[in-house]
């Protein structure tokens, strides 16, 4: 399987300012994902990040407070835009296996605490 | 969208086995998995089913019924390091720009005993 890593591994963060995560493929792949999982919970996808277009947000999720950028096939980035509280969390990067039956393999996480 | 139930936590003893129930009512179906995840860690797939049945892995097995909205991950042979949080994840149908998304169960804090 594909190694997947991110940066930063986690971060320390004022109320206000923005954060950009970044996760790296060390092979092509067409679906990538972003996740959240607040502490003690379960994870809840964000966005889906296809390379070459626009990401497509959750309910609840919207692009001015965490834009996406997909440039290739092995990279992406998600931005949490003038943080809160609220905002401290796992973020997680996935990607889906191109081929049957697709499962996704997760990155390592970025563990995000707002003061 | 999905409902995914599954109880919020298991005791059992090293050896011993321990079955996970995860019951969904969906709107759609193409698959469901089972992930595995430690403390301060990433998920880690474990198994999928997409048709009604046992799938056996080593110590692990994941059973689905469509019918029932219903699969289980049987752990045999626990070991401590089994201790995990368990996750039931139910696929959504593809569409023409997607696999369809994973939609997760609150996940099975298992808990492994000497």
């Amino acid at each position: 399987s594909a190694v997947i890593s991110q940066k930063p591994s986690r971060d320390i963060c004022q109320r206000g300012t923005s954060l950009t995560i970044q996760c790296q493929v060390d092979s092509q792949v067409t679906m990538m994902f972003w996740y959240r999982q607040q502490p003690g919970q379960s994870l809840t996808l964000i966005a889906t990040a296809n390379q070459g277009s626009e990401a497509t947000y959750e309910s609840g999720f919207v692009i001015d407070k965490f834009p996406i950028s997909r440039p290739n096939l092995t990279f992406s980035t998600l931005t949490v835009s003038n943080m809160s509280p609220e905002d401290s969390s796992i973020y997680l990067c996935s990607i889906s296996r191109d081929r049957g039956p697709y499962e996704q393999y997760f990155g390592p996480g970025t563990r995000l605490t707002v003061t | 969208g999905q409902n995914i139930d599954q109880p919020t936590e298991m005791t059992a003893t090293e050896g011993a086995i321990v079955q996970i129930n995860c019951t969904y009512q969906t709107s759609g179906f193409n698959g469901l998995f089972w992930y595995q995840q430690h403390a301060g860690e990433a998920p880690t797939f474990l198994s999928y089913n997409v048709l009604d049945g046992l799938e056996e892995k080593g110590r692990f097995s994941s059973f689905l019924s469509r019918s029932k909205g219903y699969s289980y991950l049987l752990l045999k042979e626990l070991q401590m390091k089994d201790s995990a949080s368990y996750l039931c994840a139910v696929r959504d149908p593809m569409t023409t720009d997607s696999w369809g998304k994973l939609q997760f169960g609150a996940g099975t804090q298992v808990v492994v005993t000497p």
